[in-house]
Protein backbone atom coordinates (compact mmCIF):
# COMPACT_ATOMS: atom_id res chain seq x y z
CA UNK A 1 0.00 0.00 0.00
CA UNK A 2 1.28 3.40 -0.90
CA UNK A 3 1.08 5.95 1.48
CA UNK A 4 1.65 9.77 0.55
CA UNK A 5 4.03 11.39 3.28
CA UNK A 6 3.49 15.13 4.69
CA UNK A 7 4.27 16.83 7.38
CA UNK A 8 2.06 16.76 10.22
CA UNK A 9 2.19 20.57 11.26
CA UNK A 10 4.81 23.57 10.31
CA UNK A 11 4.91 26.97 11.55
CA UNK A 12 5.67 30.16 9.79
CA UNK A 13 6.44 33.60 10.59
CA UNK A 14 3.96 36.43 9.23
CA UNK A 15 5.84 37.76 6.21
CA UNK A 16 7.73 34.57 6.07
CA UNK A 17 8.00 31.60 3.54
CA UNK A 18 7.41 28.15 4.31
CA UNK A 19 7.89 25.05 1.50
CA UNK A 20 5.65 22.29 2.74
CA UNK A 21 6.59 18.76 0.87
CA UNK A 22 4.48 15.65 -0.27
CA UNK A 23 6.41 12.76 -0.16
CA UNK A 24 6.24 8.74 -1.12
CA UNK A 25 6.28 5.51 1.35
CA UNK A 26 8.57 4.24 -1.41
CA UNK A 27 10.30 5.53 -4.16
CA UNK A 28 10.06 9.73 -5.71
CA UNK A 29 7.51 11.79 -6.38
CA UNK A 30 8.17 13.10 -10.25
CA UNK A 31 5.41 15.11 -12.57
CA UNK A 32 4.36 12.01 -13.61
CA UNK A 33 2.39 11.67 -10.44
CA UNK A 34 0.58 14.92 -11.53
CA UNK A 35 0.64 16.70 -7.79
CA UNK A 36 -1.86 18.79 -6.71
CA UNK A 37 -2.51 21.02 -3.97
CA UNK A 38 -5.43 22.07 -1.19
CA UNK A 39 -6.13 24.13 1.18
CA UNK A 40 -8.98 23.76 4.00
CA UNK A 41 -9.84 24.99 6.94
CA UNK A 42 -11.97 24.11 9.69
CA UNK A 43 -15.71 23.02 8.71
CA UNK A 44 -15.16 23.93 4.69
CA UNK A 45 -14.87 21.96 1.80
CA UNK A 46 -11.57 21.83 0.52
CA UNK A 47 -9.89 24.96 -1.89
CA UNK A 48 -7.73 24.09 -4.92
CA UNK A 49 -4.51 25.76 -4.97
CA UNK A 50 -1.98 24.02 -7.48
CA UNK A 51 -2.57 21.46 -10.15
CA UNK A 52 0.12 20.02 -12.46
CA UNK A 53 2.74 20.20 -10.23
CA UNK A 54 2.93 23.96 -10.36
CA UNK A 55 -0.09 25.18 -12.14
CA UNK A 56 -1.79 27.61 -9.67
CA UNK A 57 -5.65 27.46 -9.70
CA UNK A 58 -7.67 30.13 -10.86
CA UNK A 59 -7.39 33.11 -8.55
CA UNK A 60 -4.91 31.68 -6.27
CA UNK A 61 -2.19 34.33 -5.32
CA UNK A 62 0.99 33.77 -6.85
CA UNK A 63 2.75 33.78 -3.46
CA UNK A 64 1.59 29.60 -3.64
CA UNK A 65 3.88 28.36 -5.54
CA UNK A 66 4.49 24.60 -6.38
CA UNK A 67 7.72 22.50 -7.62
CA UNK A 68 9.44 19.03 -7.18
CA UNK A 69 12.21 19.06 -5.16
CA UNK A 70 14.56 16.55 -4.88
CA UNK A 71 12.03 13.37 -4.38
CA UNK A 72 9.12 15.20 -3.64
CA UNK A 73 6.44 17.78 -4.73
CA UNK A 74 6.44 20.69 -2.99
CA UNK A 75 4.29 23.55 -1.74
CA UNK A 76 5.75 27.42 -1.16
CA UNK A 77 4.38 29.93 0.61
CA UNK A 78 6.29 33.14 0.27
CA UNK A 79 5.47 36.45 2.12
CA UNK A 80 2.58 34.06 4.85
CA UNK A 81 -0.34 36.12 5.58
CA UNK A 82 -2.60 35.27 9.21
CA UNK A 83 -5.29 33.90 7.11
CA UNK A 84 -2.81 31.00 5.31
CA UNK A 85 -3.07 28.96 8.77
CA UNK A 86 -5.03 26.09 6.94
CA UNK A 87 -4.85 22.66 6.44
CA UNK A 88 -2.67 21.46 2.94
CA UNK A 89 -3.36 18.74 1.33
CA UNK A 90 -1.13 17.04 -1.38
CA UNK A 91 -2.48 14.69 -3.76
CA UNK A 92 -0.39 12.34 -6.27
CA UNK A 93 -2.04 10.26 -9.35
CA UNK A 94 -1.42 6.62 -8.89
CA UNK A 95 -2.60 5.25 -12.29
CA UNK A 96 -5.42 3.59 -13.04
CA UNK A 97 -7.86 5.96 -11.58
CA UNK A 98 -6.47 6.05 -8.38
CA UNK A 99 -5.43 8.86 -6.28
CA UNK A 100 -4.44 9.09 -2.69
CA UNK A 101 -4.23 12.33 -0.80
CA UNK A 102 -1.28 12.80 2.27
CA UNK A 103 -1.88 13.05 5.54
CA UNK A 104 -2.07 16.72 5.45
CA UNK A 105 -0.13 19.60 6.89
CA UNK A 106 -1.74 21.62 10.06
CA UNK A 107 0.02 25.37 9.23
CA UNK A 108 0.34 27.54 12.03
CA UNK A 109 1.34 31.40 11.48
CA UNK A 110 2.82 33.26 14.56
CA UNK B 1 -21.59 29.21 -12.09
CA UNK B 2 -20.16 26.16 -11.20
CA UNK B 3 -21.87 24.14 -8.27
CA UNK B 4 -22.35 21.28 -6.31
CA UNK B 5 -24.62 20.23 -3.97
CA UNK B 6 -24.54 17.45 -2.06
CA UNK B 7 -27.82 15.36 0.24
CA UNK B 8 -29.12 11.98 1.09
CA UNK B 9 -26.48 11.78 4.09
CA UNK B 10 -27.68 10.91 8.06
CA UNK B 11 -27.40 8.48 10.33
CA UNK B 12 -27.41 4.72 9.30
CA UNK B 13 -26.65 1.33 11.38
CA UNK B 14 -23.81 -0.76 10.86
CA UNK B 15 -24.70 -3.07 8.08
CA UNK B 16 -26.37 -0.51 6.40
CA UNK B 17 -27.22 1.27 3.34
CA UNK B 18 -27.24 5.20 2.20
CA UNK B 19 -27.55 6.86 -1.14
CA UNK B 20 -25.35 10.23 -1.32
CA UNK B 21 -26.53 12.27 -4.51
CA UNK B 22 -24.57 15.71 -6.01
CA UNK B 23 -26.80 17.87 -7.68
CA UNK B 24 -24.35 20.10 -10.31
CA UNK B 25 -25.11 23.33 -12.20
CA UNK B 26 -23.36 25.58 -14.29
CA UNK B 27 -21.50 22.40 -16.20
CA UNK B 28 -22.19 19.01 -17.76
CA UNK B 29 -21.96 16.19 -15.44
CA UNK B 30 -21.65 13.62 -17.63
CA UNK B 31 -19.05 15.85 -19.94
CA UNK B 32 -16.56 15.12 -16.67
CA UNK B 33 -14.98 13.19 -14.23
CA UNK B 34 -16.49 13.48 -11.47
CA UNK B 35 -15.56 11.91 -7.69
CA UNK B 36 -16.55 11.51 -4.07
CA UNK B 37 -13.81 12.69 -1.34
CA UNK B 38 -14.38 12.05 2.56
CA UNK B 39 -13.29 12.89 5.26
CA UNK B 40 -13.62 11.09 8.93
CA UNK B 41 -14.11 13.43 11.89
CA UNK B 42 -10.81 15.30 13.00
CA UNK B 43 -9.01 13.41 9.99
CA UNK B 44 -7.44 13.88 7.03
CA UNK B 45 -9.31 13.66 3.23
CA UNK B 46 -9.69 10.07 1.92
CA UNK B 47 -10.26 9.93 -2.02
CA UNK B 48 -13.42 7.73 -2.63
CA UNK B 49 -14.35 7.27 -5.65
CA UNK B 50 -14.14 8.31 -9.74
CA UNK B 51 -16.31 8.06 -12.83
CA UNK B 52 -15.10 8.96 -15.77
CA UNK B 53 -16.14 10.44 -19.21
CA UNK B 54 -16.75 6.88 -20.86
CA UNK B 55 -18.20 5.51 -17.82
CA UNK B 56 -15.48 4.00 -16.24
CA UNK B 57 -15.19 3.92 -12.10
CA UNK B 58 -12.36 3.56 -9.84
CA UNK B 59 -12.56 2.88 -5.84
CA UNK B 60 -10.48 3.02 -3.18
CA UNK B 61 -9.49 -0.56 -1.89
CA UNK B 62 -11.68 0.70 1.52
CA UNK B 63 -14.70 0.85 -0.28
CA UNK B 64 -14.17 -1.28 -3.39
CA UNK B 65 -17.29 -4.19 -3.35
CA UNK B 66 -19.06 -2.01 -1.19
CA UNK B 67 -19.86 1.38 -2.63
CA UNK B 68 -21.04 2.28 -6.26
CA UNK B 69 -20.22 5.52 -8.01
CA UNK B 70 -23.17 6.35 -10.62
CA UNK B 71 -24.61 9.73 -12.31
CA UNK B 72 -28.14 10.37 -13.92
CA UNK B 73 -27.76 12.22 -16.64
CA UNK B 74 -31.23 13.22 -17.18
CA UNK B 75 -30.88 15.16 -13.74
CA UNK B 76 -26.79 16.04 -14.18
CA UNK B 77 -26.57 14.43 -10.63
CA UNK B 78 -23.79 12.35 -9.65
CA UNK B 79 -24.57 9.07 -6.77
CA UNK B 80 -22.96 7.00 -4.11
CA UNK B 81 -24.41 4.29 -3.12
CA UNK B 82 -22.62 2.88 -0.02
CA UNK B 83 -23.72 -0.44 1.23
CA UNK B 84 -23.01 -2.77 4.02
CA UNK B 85 -22.10 0.47 6.51
CA UNK B 86 -19.13 0.14 8.48
CA UNK B 87 -18.60 2.90 11.72
CA UNK B 88 -15.18 3.58 10.04
CA UNK B 89 -17.52 4.75 6.91
CA UNK B 90 -18.34 7.78 9.77
CA UNK B 91 -17.30 10.98 7.41
CA UNK B 92 -18.23 13.98 5.72
CA UNK B 93 -18.97 13.25 2.54
CA UNK B 94 -17.94 15.75 -0.70
CA UNK B 95 -18.62 15.96 -4.02
CA UNK B 96 -15.78 17.25 -6.48
CA UNK B 97 -15.60 18.23 -10.08
CA UNK B 98 -12.19 16.33 -11.46
CA UNK B 99 -10.48 17.99 -13.85
CA UNK B 100 -8.09 16.43 -16.39
CA UNK B 101 -5.07 17.36 -16.29
CA UNK B 102 -3.41 15.65 -19.63
CA UNK B 103 -4.32 14.08 -22.85
CA UNK B 104 -3.68 10.86 -25.04
CA UNK B 105 -3.46 7.71 -22.97
CA UNK B 106 -2.52 9.97 -19.56
CA UNK B 107 -5.73 10.13 -17.56
CA UNK B 108 -4.63 12.01 -14.27
CA UNK B 109 -6.87 14.52 -12.52
CA UNK B 110 -7.32 17.27 -10.35
CA UNK B 111 -10.23 18.30 -7.91
CA UNK B 112 -10.90 21.53 -9.22
CA UNK B 113 -15.07 22.48 -7.52
CA UNK B 114 -16.23 21.38 -4.41
CA UNK B 115 -19.67 20.56 -2.60
CA UNK B 116 -20.04 21.88 1.32
CA UNK B 117 -20.19 18.24 2.16
CA UNK B 118 -22.80 15.62 3.49
CA UNK B 119 -22.55 14.40 7.08
CA UNK B 120 -22.88 10.21 7.16
CA UNK B 121 -23.08 8.73 10.47
CA UNK B 122 -22.51 5.05 10.92
CA UNK B 123 -23.45 4.21 14.44
CA UNK B 124 -25.77 1.59 16.38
Amino acid sequence: QTVVTQEPSFSVSPGGTVTLTCGLSSGSVSTNYYPSWYQQTPGQAPRTLIYSTNTRSSGVPDRFSGSILGNKAALTITGAQADDESDYYCVLYMGSGISVFGGGTKLAVL
Amino acid sequence: EVQLVESGGGLVQPGGSLRLSCAASGFTVSSNYMSWVRQAPGKGLEWVSIIYIGGSTYYADSVKGRFTISRDNSKNTLHLQMNSLRAEDTAVYYCARAYRSCGGTCYAYYFDYWGQGTLVTVSS
